[in-house]
């Protein structure tokens, strides 16, 4: 079964300051992978996400993730946070057998200081 | 290209009760998907419907049902009301046409507390 683990609950970061989230995955084969983000009382916006090829992805808002097989991860970074940025990030995992239900990790609640 | 609108945005009701959800996808997309978001277990997937069949399901019971119209809107229904069924309810859209890694794109949530 697939499984999806970010470590840190809640993060708190200066403004300007970089960010790195991190996300460890479970899953048999090569997965397709997503960072969204959530801000209070909304949905999820997508930031990016990983199917093959080049393992560093782009991502809107400025926000970047590197796929690494070797140690199952998908950390999601940006060089310098926006208080904007406070929200909460899930890391997803998703199948490609063709099922879309996705799984997510519990979450990473991101503060951001002036 | 309006985005994925769900009705109504805020429930309260009684244990016991039941209650339906809607869910309008983007135009053009055919799969919809339903989760489910509480602070104790997170996100968890509900069941997916394309073409007015429901194609996955997750691991929930059978008082949460759904049900897709020939214009792609989605329905999802929780009879019985529980205390426990109290959550954010996340419909997602995409086109269905693809694999799994095909992006799902969310809506607002409709936010349901049982009392």
């Amino acid at each position: 079964a697939q499984s999806v683990t970010q470590p840190d609950i809640h993060i708190t970061v200066s403004e300007g300051a970089s960010l790195e989230l991190r996300c460890n995955y479970s899953y048999g084969a090569t997965p397709y992978l997503f960072w969204y983000v959530q801000s209070p009382g909304q949905g999820l916006q997508l930031l990016l996400k990983y199917f093959s090829g080049d393992t560093l992805v782009q991502g809107i808002k400025g926000f970047e993730a590197e796929f690494k097989r070797s140690q199952s991860s998908f950390n999601l970074r940006k060089p310098s946070v926006h208080w904007s940025d406070a929200a909460e990030y899930f890391c997803a995992v998703g199948g490609n057998t063709g099922r879309r239900a996705l799984t997510f990790g519990s979450g990473t609640r991101l503060q951001v200081q002036p | 290209k309006a985005g994925v609108t769900q009705t109504p945005r805020y429930l309260i009701k009684t244990r016991g009760q039941q209650v339906t959800l809607s869910c309008s996808p983007i135009s053009g997309h055919r799969s919809v998907s339903w989760y489910q978001q509480t602070p104790g277990q997170g996100l968890q997937f509900l069941f997916e419907y394309f073409s007015e069949t429901q194609r996955n399901k997750g691991n929930f019971p059978g008082r949460f049902s759904g049900r897709q119209f020939s214009n792609s809107r989605s329905e999802m229904n929780v009879s019985t009301l529980e205390l426990g069924d109290s959550a954010l309810y996340l419909c997602a859209s995409s086109l269905g046409s693809s694999g799994g890694g095909e992006t799902q794109y969310f809506g607002p949530g409709t936010r349901l507390l049982v009392l």
